[in-house]
């Protein structure tokens, strides 16, 4: 979805690196997400944030930091790369406007591979 | 523990056939479902949702999906299959409570529509 980008597409990096994955916006949501996608695992929620002033660790958010700079931008760091955390990286946005049972909608993902 | 269940890692079906592609799900209270579908290469998009009412939802594409309470099943369905159907799909559920925020993926199916 145009509305929703992600930085980088592709990234590689070497275990300790730090990375920062960036998300922007369009769509005026409130709403952000990201998840990491694992072949057979589905979608995993790593942190979520409702509005700026508002972030929440998801399930899996060992390892991972977030950052909500204005409502258009939500960014997710590793501070210290792994390997295990090599996966596909989406973040999401959703209208606050109906509550928790508004669809989201998704960037197109950042592959990242840590050596 | 909450959870979604997607029994069928792949479905295949013949173009022109009708297509099912199934969700279990396990949650206390009332849940609100989700289907989504991924392309190669893309976000994940927004096919339908089920909050209230009608246990028939329908949604993009030609898909729908019947809630079955009895049953904790959400089924995705489709009278006659494309090739281009071809992809990803996810079904999620959140239970929309204020608090604790909760949106389950299911590991995802995929959907080889041959010609």
């Amino acid at each position: 979805d145009a509305d929703v980008t992600q930085t980088p597409r592709n990234r590689i990096t070497k275990t300790g690196k730090r990375i920062m994955l960036e998300c922007s916006q369009t769509k005026g949501h409130d709403r952000m997400y990201w998840y990491r996608q694992d072949p057979g695992l589905g979608l995993r929620l790593i942190y979520y944030s409702f509005d700026v002033k508002d972030i929440n660790k998801g399930e899996i958010s060992d390892g991972y930091s977030v950052s909500r700079q204005a409502q258009a931008k939500f960014s997710l760091s590793l501070e210290s790369a792994i390997p295990n955390q090599t996966a596909l990286y989406f973040c999401a946005t959703s209208d606050s406007g109906q509550g928790d049972y508004n669809e989201q909608f998704f960037g197109p993902g950042t592959r990242l591979t840590v050596l | 523990a909450q959870s979604v269940a997607q029994p069928e890692d792949q479905v295949n079906v013949a173009e022109g056939n009708p297509l099912t592609v199934k969700c279990t799900y396990s949650v206390s209270g009332n849940p609100y479902l989700f289907w989504y579908v991924q392309y190669p290469n893309r976000g994940l998009q927004f096919l339908l949702k089920y909050i209230t009412g009608d246990n028939l939802v329908k949604g993009s594409y030609g898909f729908e999906a019947e809630f079955n309470k009895s049953q904790t099943s959400f089924h995705l369905k489709k009278p006659s299959a494309l090739v281009s159907d071809s992809a990803l799909y996810f079904c999620a559920v959140t239970l929309g409570t204020s608090g604790t925020y909760k949106y389950i993926f299911g590991t995802g199916t995929r959907l080889k529509v041959l010609a």
